[in-house]
């Protein structure tokens, strides 16, 4: 079963920031948190992923807050092909993704 | 760099049939994973190979589905026989190695069966 929380839809306007969070009250100390994002007809797609510090790549950023208990997804510019759902994962070590039903983000132009 | 290949893209079939899916990982890629996504839900996961070995089959409905990942590349996933709630895409994904869950996904294999 799923360790996190995520709401099941969101919106954004295009070029704003898209923030997508995602509550893992019960997350232990050495498990990452992993976020993907699902296209439409598309497989999966990474996005990052951490632990314990915000972490920044090309696609968005991670904070995570300081107890670990939830974290967020920045998307810091939504463009209409940032439309896709999130998903956020909770995992330890080499235990397999384990996919909830993530957050529909619709991206408005 | 290529991606995960998967084939067919679309595939119909009559319940009781026999289906199977093909699966060509990203090249040096040890771990291979098979997933199933119904409608409207996240991939679930149905089994996981670290090169030619199973490493996690606890989900895989044993009785009709069969998987292999022979000389520790390629995998085939069958599904003897196909009931209709096997209807979903079926997902192949690889990994660099186990612990490395920065996974690639391919396009999957939409199953519908009638």
């Amino acid at each position: 079963d799923a360790k996190t929380t995520q709401p099941p839809s969101m919106d954004c306007a295009e070029g704003r920031a898209a923030n997508l969070p995602c509550n893992h009250s019960t997350i232990s100390g050495n498990e990452y948190v992993y976020w993907y994002r699902q296209i439409h007809s598309q497989g999966p797609q990474y996005i990052i992923h951490g632990l314990k510090n915000n972490e920044t790549n090309e696609m968005a950023s991670l904070i995570i807050t300081e107890d670990r208990k939830s974290s967020t997804l920045i998307l810091p510019h939504a463009t209409l092909r940032d439309t896709a759902v999130y998903y956020c994962i909770v995992i330890y070590g080499n235990t397999p993704l384990v996919f909830g039903k993530g957050t529909r983000l619709s991206v408005i132009a | 760099e290529a991606g995960v290949a998967q084939s067919p893209r679309y595939k119909i079939i009559e319940k009781r049939q026999s289906v199977a899916f093909w699966c060509n990982p990203i090249s040096g890629h040890a771990t291979l994973y098979w997933y199933q996504q119904i409608l409207g839900q996240g991939p679930k996961l149905l089994i996981q190979f670290q090169n030619n070995g199973v490493v996690d089959d606890s989900q895989l409905p044993k009785d009709r589905f069969s998987a292999e990942r022979l000389k520790g590349v390629d995998s085939t996933l069958k599904i003897q026989p196909a009931k209709l709630e096997d209807s979903a895409v079926y997902l192949c994904a690889s990994s660099l190695d186990i612990g490395f869950e920065k996974l690639f996904f391919g396009s999957g294999t939409q199953l519908s069966v009638l």
